[in-house]
Formats: structure tokens, C-alpha cells, sequence
């Protein structure tokens, strides 16, 4: 069956721009994870989803970061103007519920000037 | 101090020659311990699970342990198709987040 799907795979954006970044999980997974890799860095916690709430949003890195998701399965992050150092691989996975196998989608890869 | 540490950071093997990766993690209570293959420009592809000490999982020439202190992960006379970046990640319990260690890079030369 069909993977995690994430788009876009590359964002090429301007400091202080705002971007979105999309992640469609597995059919049926309930729960749904958002990470961050930096070159060099391990992958970094950013969010989880179970359904539509997000009990922990503790890894976001500051308020110019934000996610939803709607209908229980797609979910939106957003980046509001941007800095480089927001720049990095931007992971998403979700599992059938909390706790369970994680599968990750291919990233975005974003790269702010 | 980090939670998850992996060693070597970087090893290169001649096909063929089996070796071992290294996961030790310090969180207090483990509620599953993963490892994943990450291949440039891709994500994570999930390899394993193993939720308590003395379980062992294979796939191909991978097989996973775990002990209460680290986790391994033996590839046996690997081929070039398996030079990648192995990940571990440890789940906490009272934690839904997977918590990463940084990574094995791992080459096999023919």
C-alpha cells in the first residue's frame, strides 16, 4: 500500500517568508509524528498528533512554528518567517497508534536564504 | 548527556566481513527500542522493534539485540546494498516521541 507522502520534497524560501510543509500518512494510522533533521544532528521531536489533537507540542523550537491536522489524516506545518537556521530536512511519520511503528515519509527539504 | 549514543559514528567494511553496530540509551523505563535505515536523501526505512531485554529480531543479514544498557545490531557478510545510516531511537515510556541517537554510517566496499 501507499507509503507516507510529504510535499513538497524541496522548498527553496527568503528569510522571513512563511512556509507550509504537507504530510499525508499512512491510510488508517491514527497517530502522526513530525521531526527535524539538520545536518549533522540526530532527528529532533517537533510534534505528534493522536487524531486531531496534539497532546505534546513541547519540540516545537519556538511560536513561529505551528501544526495542524484535519480529518485525522493530513496535517500542515507551518513556518512563519523563516530563519536559516530553520533550515534542515522536515520529516513526518505517522503509526496506527501512539506507541506503535513509526514509517516516515521521504522529508521536505527546506532551505531558507 | 545524550539519551542515545551510537558508535561508530562511521565504519567501513570489506563486503563480506560481518561487524556490529553499537545503541546504548539511558532513558528509565524502555517501552521499545527501534532501528531504521536512512539512505541519502530518503527517510527513515524501519528495520526493527525490540520491546525487552534478550530479544533478538533478524531480517536478511541484520539481526537485532537488546540488553537493559544497549541494543545491537550484527550485519552478517554485508553487501554493498546495505551501505547506508543505520538509526537507533528509543521510546520512553510516559514519552510518544522517538528519541534518535545520531547515527552509524556504514560503507561496504566490494
Amino acid at each position: 500500500g501507499a507509503g507516507v507522502s510529504q510535499s513538497p520534497s524541496n522548498k527553496v524560501t527568503e528569510k522571513g517568508k512563511d512556509v507550509e510543509l504537507r504530510c499525508d500518512p499512512i491510510s488508517g494510522h491514527t497517530a502522526l509524528y513530525w521531526y527535524r533533521q539538520s545536518l549533522g544532528q540526530g532527528l529532533e521531536f517537533l510534534i505528534y498528533f493522536q487524531g486531531n489533537s496534539a497532546p505534546d507540542k513541547s519540540g516545537l523550537p519556538s511560536d513561529r512554528f505551528s501544526a495542524e491536522r484535519t480529518g485525522g489524516s493530513v496535517s500542515t506545518l507551518t513556518i512563519q518567517r523563516t530563519q536559516q537556521e530553520d533550515s534542515a530536512v522536515y520529516l513526518c511519520a505517522s503509526s496506527l497508534a501512539v506507541s506503535q511503528d513509526q514509517y516516515f515519509g521521504p522529508g521536505t527539504r527546506l532551505l531558507v536564504l | 548527556e545524550d539519551q542515545v549514543t551510537q558508535s561508530p559514528e562511521a565504519l567501513r567494511l570489506q563486503e563480506g566481513e560481518s561487524s556490529s553496530l553499537n545503541c546504548s540509551y539511558t532513558v528509565s523505563g524502555l517501552r521499545g527500542l527501534f532501528w531504521y535505515r536512512q539512505d541519502p536523501g530518503k527517510g527513515p526505512e524501519f528495520l526493527f522493534t525490540l520491546y525487552s531485554a534478550g530479544e533478538e529480531k533478524e531480517k536478511e543479514r541484520l539481526k537485532a539485540t537488546l540488553t537493559k544498557k544497549e541494543s545491537f545490531l550484527h550485519i552478517t557478510a554485508p553487501k554493498p546494498e546495505d551501505s547506508a545510516t543505520y538509526l537507533c531511537a528509543v521510546d520512553e515510556a510516559g514519552s510518544y516521541q522517538l528519541t534518535f541517537g545520531k547515527g552509524t554510517k556504514l560503507s561496504v566496499i566490494p
